[in-house]
């Protein structure tokens, strides 16, 4: 039963253009969500929050946008850049307990320059 | 560098046998997290430990195993192999039990069963 699914497995977009990342949830208890980039060889690396009490946050070229009634997140990255090819794992978490994060399998972007 | 050090980064072992991976946190941070990455899945949260102490478990199976040191650098234990336990495991480090969700991470260490 995956909780947290990102159907797109990848995804291509031309420099200078919108790059939108989509992320859907099936856990009503989840109330805070994130997104990682990760290179080849390395490790995943914060990218961008929101809490569920929030619609939308916004850091640079990073805005998230949350939207619970449909339990649907985007990442929009604007504009994108050769740089940001990488792989983007939205991920999910209760809050209380734990703070463990449950992942998507990841979609990967490509930015032709 | 993120600060959280895993090693060995590769390792390539025979079914039935039993590896140790390990990882040290950033500095000053007391919790520890360990994830496995299979071929087209997502991260799989395993178990999370906090200033020593076992905090949370995943979907961990039996045949692993994990501790956190005094030193607060933790080890994962995988025994009797198999081949699906070809992954990547990422540790993850972060300054609390909980409340600053921004995990670092490793570089992870890719095993290979055979």
């Amino acid at each position: 039963d995956q909780q947290v699914k990102q159907n797109s497995p990848s995804l291509s977009v031309q420099e200078g253009r919108i790059s939108i990342l989509n992320c859907d949830y099936t856990n009503s208890m989840f109330d805070y969500f994130l997104w990682y980039k990760k290179y080849p060889a390395e490790g995943p690396t914060f990218l961008i929050s929101i809490s569920s009490i929030k619609d939308k946050n916004e850091d640079g070229r990073f805005t998230v946008f949350l939207n619970k009634s449909a339990k649907h997140l985007s990442l929009h990255i604007v504009p994108s850049q050769p740089g940001d090819s990488a792989v983007y794992f939205c991920a999910a978490t209760s809050g209380a307990g734990s703070y463990q994060l449950t992942f998507g399998k990841g979609t990967k972007l490509s930015v032709i320059p | 560098d993120s600060g959280v050090t895993q090693t060995p980064k590769h390792l390539i072992t025979a079914t039935g046998q039993r590896v140790t991976l390990r990882c040290s946190p950033r500095s000053g941070d007391l919790s520890v997290y360990w994830y496995q990455q299979s071929l087209d899945q997502g991260l799989q949260f395993l178990i999370q430990y906090y200033n020593g102490e076992e905090r949370a478990k995943g979907n961990i199976l039996e045949r692993f195993s994990a501790q956190q040191f005094p030193d607060l650098h933790s080890e994962l234990n995988l025994s009797s192999l198999e081949l699906g336990d070809s992954a990547l495991y990422f540790c993850a480090s972060s300054p609390q039990v909980g409340g600053d969700y921004g995990y670092t991470f490793g570089s992870g260490t890719r095993l290979t069963v055979v």
